[in-house]
């Protein structure tokens, strides 16, 4: 079935260090792709999305690109904050099966100043 | 602007107990999900509905059921509560029956304790 596989955490980086979270999947159509973020005690926010091959997803300075070549999604930011610290969330959503979504492990993010 | 909104934020129950999750959409959305979030788990789908049908089925035990009612608010009952059900659950929901251009929008949870 569909998955989604994250880079293991935490990943630990000093303010203003360039990030990236790295993301692929396993799909048989043709998915939707999410980022989400977790912060302490709260819900999942979306941060990004794309919908279709090349698309690129941008919010708050991180940026993600839809690659079907390498099934990646990965989540990029040229210059993390102390509060960007928080746990990272890739996610698909496959339209053909009701736009559940199915999530990556997490990856907590801790930003030291 | 309005969220999902889960009640109550904290639940503390013992085994065999029963309990009661609830959600409440954004006003507009049709479609409500169910998840559950073990501690350091990613986010496991349960169940899903669409205007008040089910719509999607996942790892939802058989001890566990839920309704979509005629104002779209959700509840998700858990019969013979376990240990092992103690967990973050998440309601979601989102405009529509597939997610490609309405987005899911998250509730901040309901936190279960089982002891």
């Amino acid at each position: 079935g569909d998955s989604v596989t994250q880079m293991e955490g935490p990943v630990t980086l000093s303010e203003e260090a360039c990030l990236t979270i790295n993301c692929t999947y396993t799909a048989t159509g043709y998915p939707s792709l999410f980022w989400y973020v977790q912060y302490p005690g709260e819900g999942l926010q979306l941060l990004l999305k794309a919908t279709k091959a090349d698309d690129k997803g941008s919010n708050k300075g991180f940026e993600a690109t839809y690659r079907k070549e390498t099934t990646s999604f990965h989540l990029e930011k040229g210059s993390v904050q102390v509060s960007d610290s928080a746990v990272y969330f890739c996610a698909l959503s496959d339209n053909n099966q009701g736009g559940k979504l199915i999530f990556g492990q997490g990856t907590e993010l801790s930003v030291k100043p | 602007a309005a969220g999902v909104i889960q009640s109550p934020r904290h639940l503390i129950k013992e085994k065999r107990e029963t309990a009661t999750l609830k959600c409440y959409p954004i006003p507009r959305h049709d479609t409500v999900y169910w998840y559950q979030q073990g501690p350091g788990q990613d986010p496991q789908f349960l169940i899903s509905f669409y205007e008040k049908m089910q719509s999607d089925k996942g790892s939802i035990p058989d001890r566990f059921s839920a309704q979509q009612f005629s104002d779209y608010h959700s509840e998700l009952n858990m019969s013979s509560l376990e240990l092992g059900d103690s967990a973050l659950y998440f309601c979601a929901s989102s405009r529509g029956e597939r997610g490609r251009d309405s987005p899911l929008h998250f509730g901040n949870g309901t936190r279960l304790t089982v002891t």
